[in-house]
């Protein structure tokens, strides 16, 4: 079957301008994870989904970033104003229920570059 | 703080090789531990996962280990092959409301011919 998506795979972008990623995860898994891969860091949690549902969203680094999800499939992770330092490899990930300790699959990731 | 660490940061070795990579976690309340791959610019391609109530898993050349009291976990890759050049990560996850992974920050394996 199909794994999980992400798009687009490169984005470059000027400093300032808001910038969309998507994540497509498995079908039927309801866990959706957003995370961050910075040059020489390792992989950083973004923000968590269970459903359309988002309980905690301390780990976003700033208010810069925002994410949603609808009809408890795509997601979306949004940075506006974008800096320098938000140039990194963000990657989405999926797994059939968030509590419980399920295997999660990762997509490809999207290669942010912000000039 | 949940801390995990990979030794070594990079290894290489020839060809045919049997070798280990070591991962070691701060607390050893983990719910499972998952080992992964990642080749330049690519995803995660997940290897192994070892639920914490399991002392190891085995996937063809690959057996991973767990062993919670000492907040350790290895990855065993036997006769190494040319095409095993990646980096690989492990990550811990301790469940809990959002079971969020915590990785380490991998070590970078060549494997030369």
């Amino acid at each position: 079957g199909a794994g999980v998506s992400q798009s687009p795979s490169n984005k470059v972008t000027e400093k300032g301008k808001d910038v969309e990623l998507r994540c497509d995860p498995i079908s039927g898994h309801t866990a959706l994870y957003w995370y961050r891969q910075s040059l020489g860091q390792g992989l950083e949690f973004l923000i968590y989904f269970q459903g359309n549902s988002a309980p905690d969203k301390s780990g976003l680094p700033s208010d810069r970033f925002s994410a949603e999800r609808t009809g408890g499939s795509v997601s979306t992770l949004t940075i506006q104003r974008t800096q320098q330092e938000d140039s990194a490899v963000y990657l989405c990930a999926s797994s059939l229920r968030g509590q419980g300790g399920h295997e999660q699959y990762f997509g490809p990731g999207t290669r942010l570059t912000v000039t | 703080k949940q801390e995990v660490t990979q030794i070594p940061a990079a290894l290489s070795v020839p060809e045919g090789e049997n070798l280990v990579l070591n991962c070691s976690f701060t607390d050893s309340a983990i719910y499972n531990l998952q080992w992964f791959r990642q080749d330049p610019g690519k995803g995660l391609t997940s290897l192994l996962l070892i639920q914490s109530s399991q002392r190891e898993q085995t996937s063809g050349r690959l057996n991973a280990s767990l062993d919670k009291s000492s907040g350790r976990s290895t990855l065993y890759i036997a006769a190494s092959q040319p095409g095993d050049s990646a980096t690989y990560l492990c990550a811990a996850n301790y469940g809990g409301s959002q079971g969020n992974l915590i990785f380490g920050k991998g070590t970078k394996l060549s494997v030369k011919p």
